[in-house]
């Protein structure tokens, strides 16, 4: 136990179905980051929230939305998405972001998506 | 934008044999983490290094921080099979990771 919880921890979608990933932490953190895993890329980032303020959008495309409400909480919203979606989507939050950031980061377990 | 590479991609070594990931970044970076994921696993914290030319160890573990603050290393001594897992390193400026080093060990 990380102390930062995805669900579901799997999940099958067909390409017209709009799903949403939650993940959760307990670690008093500030920052929170989604990481897309993909044998093509391993870890590629895609949103960092510090503060509950996007900071960082790594050219992903819209049918991806985050969602922060609050700063123990971290969305990402999914809609058409393609089956080169597929992957493993790891959440991660840290104390800090960026050149502010001072401790490591915690990740998730990830969730396993499929798009058929 | 930064960059983060890592070499070599793959590495399969004799339990027992050493072994060493490098990472280059493009960019100078203010410090440096690495995370270790086992197969099927998440990504876990290992260490970060701050200063020029920082060397820390954590038992046969050895990490170094370049002077020049834009490269990395992650030696291991003697691996064994619970060494098994993919090593990525991380600038932490945009925690942006580099393409990661999957170690295999064969007993």
């Amino acid at each position: 136990e990380t102390g930062v919880t995805q669900t579901p921890r799997h999940l099958v979608m067909g390409m017209t179905n709009k799903k949403s990933l939650k993940c959760e932490q307990h670690l008093g953190h500030n920052a929170m980051y989604w990481y897309k895993q993909s044998a093509k890329k391993p870890l590629e980032l895609m949103f960092v929230y510090s503060l509950e303020e996007r900071v960082e959008n790594n050219s992903v495309p819209s049918r991806f939305s985050p969602e922060c409400p609050n700063s123990s909480h971290l969305f990402l919203h999914l809609h058409t998405l393609q089956p080169e979606d597929s992957a493993l989507y790891l959440c991660a939050s840290s104390q800090g972001a960026g050149r502010d950031m001072n401790t490591e980061a915690f990740f998730g377990q990830g969730t396993r998506l499929t798009v058929v | 934008g930064q960059q983060v590479m890592q070499i070599p991609q793959y590495q399969h070594v004799q339990e027992g044999e050493d072994f060493t990931t490098y990472c280059n970044s493009s960019t100078t970076l203010s410090n440096i983490q690495w995370y270790k994921q086992r197969p099927g696993g998440h990504p876990v914290f290992l260490i970060q290094l701050v200063k020029s030319g920082e060397v820390k160890k954590q038992k046969r573990l050895t990490f170094q921080f370049g002077e020049a603050k834009k490269n990395s290393s992650l030696h291991i001594t003697a691996t064994q099979t619970t060494d098994v897992g993919t090593y990525f390193c991380s600038g932490t400026d945009k925690l942006i990771f580099g393409t990661g080093t999957r170690l295999q060990v064969f007993p």
